[in-house]
Parts: structure tokens; C-alpha cells; sequence
């Protein structure tokens, strides 16, 4: 099974500025993707981070805002831009190893970002 | 629409047994994923069906029935580190998981 680890997995931003959470994964994974956990609420698909190519957002969710990179198969960054408190949530970055419905996703420990 | 329907929050005694149900609608149909979440921590994988019927793993156990939709989450020998939320999620025909809220399972001495 993959080892993703995340980092920070913990920060405190001023409103405006930005934040970049780093993922890097033990092996190669077919699939990276990134989502957003508000506490008691259910994980929030961001995008599928492709590699070397631009990410596939979801619906409510751009790059200006989320800009997203994977160089390669097992590494992504996601920066959360211009923060504001309503960006504060755990960001946790995700992974699947072999064929999407063959394989278990795995996940990350997760970044909580406060957005003061 | 895609959405999931689960109990919102269970309560059981150690040592008992619970059964989580998950009814769910989807685009498109690939399987669907049981995790575990414990407060402030990551999911992690419990189970995946993709046939109908049941699947045991230890003290878990986890049932599917594609035509309706349904699927349960059975946990046996209730243990305190067992409390947690328990999310279903199927995976629709783009191989995106759908996630509900899950259900936190609270497990009484």
C-alpha cells in the first residue's frame, strides 16, 4: 500500500495571502487527487491533479484559486491563493494505485489551514 | 442527482454488534468503498465490493446490492477504538467517489 505524506499538516495564514501544501507519495500512483474536509462534514472533491498536464476541477473550483501542480507520479502541490477564512478546513491529498476501480484510495495524514 | 443517505450518528455497546446502512444513488456504477475516519485523522480503507453480497474481513463485515442501492457496514465485537465515523462511498462511471457525511459510530462501555 502507498505512504502519503503531506506537509505542513498544520498552519496559521493572514487573510490574503496564500498557502502551499506539498504531497509526495512512497511509490507510483495512477491517480493523485486533492479534497477539502470541513470538521463534521463530508470530503470535497477540489480536482484530479494530471501529470504534467493542467488539473480537472470540480464544479466551484478554479485554478486562479486552486492552482495545482504534479511533475511527476509521485509528487503534487495544491496552493490555496488569496486566503480567506472561509478557506480554513483540512486539505487532504489522496491517491490510488493500479486500474480506479481495482484500487483502494489512500490518503494522506491531511493539512489544517486557519485562515486568521 | 448522486447523493448518499446514512445515519447521521449510532450508538452501541462494546463487545455488540452494529450495522451501518448506505443507500446511494450514482451515475454510473464502479464499486463502493467503506472507510473509517477517527476525529482530527485521514480516512482509511475498510472495504471495497463491487458483486453483490457480503465480504468478511475480521470483525467487519461489508454487504452490496447493486439493484437497490443499498449497502451495509457490520462490525462485530464492538471495541472502543471502533468509535469513529464509518463513510460510504460508491464510486460513480467516471471512477469518482461520491462521499456523504458519514456516520459516527459512538461506542459505550
Amino acid at each position: 500500500s502507498a505512504v502519503i505524506s503531506q506537509k505542513p499538516s498544520r498552519d496559521i495564514c493572514q487573510r490574503g495571502t496564500s498557502l502551499t501544501i506539498q504531497c509526495q507519495v512512497d511509490s507510483q500512483v495512477t491517480m493523485m487527487f486533492w479534497y477539502r474536509q470541513q470538521p463534521g462534514q463530508s470530503l470535497t472533491l477540489i480536482a484530479t491533479a494530471n501529470q504534467g498536464s493542467e488539473a480537472t476541477y470540480e464544479s466551484g473550483f478554479v485554478i486562479d484559486k486552486f492552482p495545482i501542480s504534479r511533475p511527476n507520479l509521485t509528487f503534487s502541490t495544491l496552493t490555496v491563493s488569496n486566503l480567506s477564512p472561509e478557506d480554513s478546513s483540512i486539505y487532504l491529498c489522496s491517491a490510488i494505485q493500479g486500474a480506479p476501480d481495482t484500487g483502494e484510495l489512500f490518503f494522506g495524514e491531511g493539512s489544517r489551514l486557519t485562515v486568521l | 442527482g448522486q447523493n448518499i443517505d446514512q445515519p447521521t450518528e449510532m450508538t452501541a455497546t462494546e463487545g455488540a454488534i452494529v450495522q451501518i446502512n448506505c443507500t446511494y444513488q450514482t451515475s454510473g456504477f464502479n464499486g463502493l468503498f467503506w472507510y473509517q475516519q477517527h476525529a482530527g485523522e485521514a480516512p482509511t480503507f475498510l472495504s471495497y465490493n463491487v458483486l453483490d453480497g457480503l465480504e468478511e474481513k475480521g470483525r467487519f463485515s461489508s454487504f452490496l446490492s447493486r439493484s437497490k442501492g443499498y449497502s451495509y457496514l457490520l462490525l462485530k465485537e464492538l471495541q472502543m477504538k471502533d468509535s469513529a465515523s464509518y463513510l460510504c462511498a460508491p464510486m460513480d462511471s467516471n471512477y469518482q467517489l461520491i462521499w456523504g457525511a458519514g456516520t459516527k459510530l459512538i461506542i459505550k462501555p
